[in-house]
């Protein structure tokens, strides 16, 4: 069975400042995708990277980038230069084949202005 | 906006009840999944559909039940209630089952169980 293990329950970055989330995962398949998704508040799931384990190069959107090390099955989260709408909860997930989600205990990130 | 929606957004209901939740998918959208997200939890897969049928079930018990239509909404259904049923459910969509496919989540249904 697919685990995911998100050891850092909360965090804090100062507003300009960097921090990582970091994220661990389970699974003997060797053809998966994994995800970081926030939840604010307002409880809708929003996408904000996905990276495909086949591929070597880490995925980044613009502030976000992620540390992919697929032999150590690890799956971190980079937000460069943090604002105060990144404050949010934010979810590792793994997916199966057959689009189907397993997610992570979740990080609350806390931006300090 | 993900254009996904659910209703009721919150829903209060005893112990021992039946409740029905619904999501409206976008157009086009042939799969759509639900998640249990206890308080504090990561989101819980409990099951899967894919053009109306089945496709995939995590470890919820045969109380929970669901159906999908072909206007792309599709409800969940939960019978005899029980106190730890209380969670924010959320449904997903996507086109397809392809893993590369973005899902798309909904704002959740709030169920509280008395």
């Amino acid at each position: 069975a697919q685990t995911v293990t998100q050891s850092q329950p909360e965090m804090s970055v100062q507003e300009a400042e960097t921090v990582t989330l970091s994220c661990t995962y389970d699974t003997s398949e060797s053809d998966y995708y994994l995800f970081w998704y926030k939840q604010p508040p307002s409880r809708q799931m929003i996408l904000v990277i996905r990276q495909e384990a086949y591929k070597q190069q880490n995925a980044t959107e613009n502030r976000f980038s992620v540390n992919f090390q697929k032999a150590a099955k690890s799956f971190s989260l980079k937000i460069s230069d943090s604002q105060l709408g990144d404050a949010a909860m934010y979810f590792c997930a793994y997916e199966r084949v057959g689009n189907q989600f397993y997610f992570g205990t979740g990080t609350s990130l806390t931006v300090i202005p | 906006e993900t254009g996904v929606t659910q209703s009721p957004t919150h829903l209060i209901k005893t112990r021992g009840q039946q409740v029905t939740l619904r999501c409206s998918s976008q157009s086009g959208h042939n799969t759509v999944s639900w998640y249990q997200q206890a308080l504090g939890q990561g989101p819980q897969f409990i099951f899967q559909y894919y053009r109306e049928e089945e496709n995939g079930r995590g470890n919820f018990p045969p109380r929970f039940s669901g159906l999908q239509f072909p206007n792309y909404s599709s409800e969940l259904n939960v019978n005899a209630l029980e106190l730890d049923d209380s969670a924010l459910y959320l449904c997903a969509s996507s086109v397809g089952l392809a893993e590369e496919e973005t899902q798309y989540f909904g704002p959740g249904t709030r169920l509280l169980v008395l």
